[in-house]
């Protein structure tokens, strides 16, 4: 078992709401990253938070956003949802050291209907 | 541009048979380069990283500048490798993992 945890597992939503995706990251962490897979791709970086601040942002637009807390943990934020972002969101934790593995966890799957 | 490919979707193969899945990259500068697995309802795990030549259960890995390739391997694949594959390539600009699509190796008793 990583450590790292995602809440919560399984969420559906109207096109055009909000949702907002928590992530506890393993103890010792200080470094978060948020991918998207949609069904049948790999894994696409969206950002990556370090000490509470975005450090790195793949391309994704700004409704995507993020937040990191005082304790390493995330939220990943996605405000007027469409279609094409039903995917599985994964968090992957870190200590931000070149070289060191990112441990991920069991993701969110997000469903927008 | 950054990039990682991995041309088969599915690989089956038998028991006892090699197993060889494929991955090529494109990056400017010197590679961090990474296997990951995920087994059937389980979450995305580290299998091995270039850097560590490593063998973890029985898979290796070789970075080929040349052929700007990272194939991984095994001579003898077992009925528990069955799973996703996906090779991954570090950014040290922005820290991030480049993933491919992902391969799904099939082993057959």
């Amino acid at each position: 078992e990583t450590g790292v945890t995602q809440s919560p597992t399984h969420l559906i939503k109207t096109r055009g709401q909000q949702v907002t995706l928590r992530c506890s990251s393993q103890s010792g962490h200080n470094t978060v990253s948020w991918y998207q897979q949609a069904l049948g791709q790999g894994p696409q970086f969206i950002f990556q938070y370090y000490r509470e601040e975005e450090n790195g942002r793949g391309n994704f637009p700004p409704r995507f956003s993020g937040l990191q807390f005082p304790n390493y943990s995330s939220e990943l934020n996605v405000n007027a949802l469409e279609l094409d972002d039903s995917a599985l969101y994964l968090c992957a934790s870190s200590s931000g050291q070149v070289g060191v593995e990112a441990f991920f966890g069991q993701g969110t799957r997000l469903t927008v209907v | 541009a950054q990039r990682v490919t991995q041309p088969e979707k599915l690989l089956s193969v038998f028991k006892g048979a090699p197993v060889e899945l494929k991955c090529n990259y494109s990056y400017s500068g010197s590679p961090e380069l990474f296997w990951y697995v995920q087994y059937s309802r389980q979450r995305l795990q580290l299998l091995l990283r270039h850097i560590s030549r490593e063998s973890i259960k029985g898979f290796t890995a070789d970075l080929n500048k040349g052929e700007t390739s990272f194939h991984l391997k095994k001579p003898f694949a077992q009925e528990e490798d069955s799973a996703m594959y996906y090779c991954a390539l570090r950014d040290y600009n922005t820290d991030k993992l480049i993933f491919g699509t992902g391969t799904r190796l099939q082993v057959f008793p």
